[in-house]
């Protein structure tokens, strides 16, 4: 079946920094992919819409300028956490479909977030 | 915006039972999915069902769909310790759209 990649699979960071977190579609090409949050004990929550070649689309209470997305190519969205803080930590998790009226999502297998 | 909700929000069982799940769901989709998930790692699809269908096997698992009631069930027959995890059902309203997720029942098999 279709693999969705993360990376890192974990980071721990500090305070005021930045972090990136990469989602790749490793054998299919992903028009659309989809970046969830998901805290401790919660489901997920969607993030936002990242769209090959255009804006993303954001979720309302989602801050656009604090979560950079870049969907620069048909394989690759990342996600920048910019100026990161505590309440950032979280789980985040991307998924990918081929577009169209393709039923399956497929999930990456998250990047674990831990702001000190 | 979180449409699913899932009950009940935690189920312990003794191994060998059966386990039930409910989601129910507010607006008009296209497909729902179920999908399981082990405390701190990613998640892995079990099933799938679409609008039109109201009944679906895989293995030890039973699903059943009833959009007049906007409800969905998820059966585990047979439960193993392995099967403890969070489940979680998801909708979409249409292809190439994000799933919205259930808040999620968490499942306790005791051996």
């Amino acid at each position: 079946g279709a693999v969705v990649s993360q990376h890192p699979s974990r980071v721990i960071c500090k305070s005021g920094t930045s972090v990136k977190i990469e989602c790749r579609s490793l054998d299919f090409q992903a028009t659309t992919m989809f970046w969830y949050r998901q805290f401790p004990k919660q489901s997920l929550m969607l993030m936002a819409t990242s769209n090959e070649g255009s804006k993303a689309t954001y979720e309302q209470g989602v801050e656009k300028d604090k979560f950079l997305i870049n969907h620069a190519s048909l394989t690759l969205s990342t996600l920048t956490v910019t100026s990161a803080h505590p309440e950032d930590s979280s789980f985040y998790i991307c998924s990918a479909n081929s577009g169209g009226w393709t039923d399956t999502q497929y999930f990456g297998p998250g990047t674990r977030l831990t702001v000190l | 915006s979180q449409q699913g909700e899932e009950d009940p929000q935690a189920l312990s069982i003794q191994e060998g039972e059966n386990a039930t799940m409910n989601c129910s769901y507010k607006t008009s989709i296209n497909n729902l999915q179920w999908y399981r998930q082990n405390s701190g790692r990613g998640l892995v699809h079990l099933i799938l069902i679409r609008s039109n269908e109201r009944e679906k096997h895989s293995g030890r698992l039973r699903v059943t769909l009833d959009t007049s009631k906007k409800s969905s069930s998820l059966l585990i027959t047979a439960s193993r310790a392995a099967d403890t995890a969070s489940y979680f059902c998801a909708t979409d309203a249409a292809g190439n759209t994000p799933l919205v997720f259930g808040k999620g029942t968490r499942l306790s098999v005791i051996a």
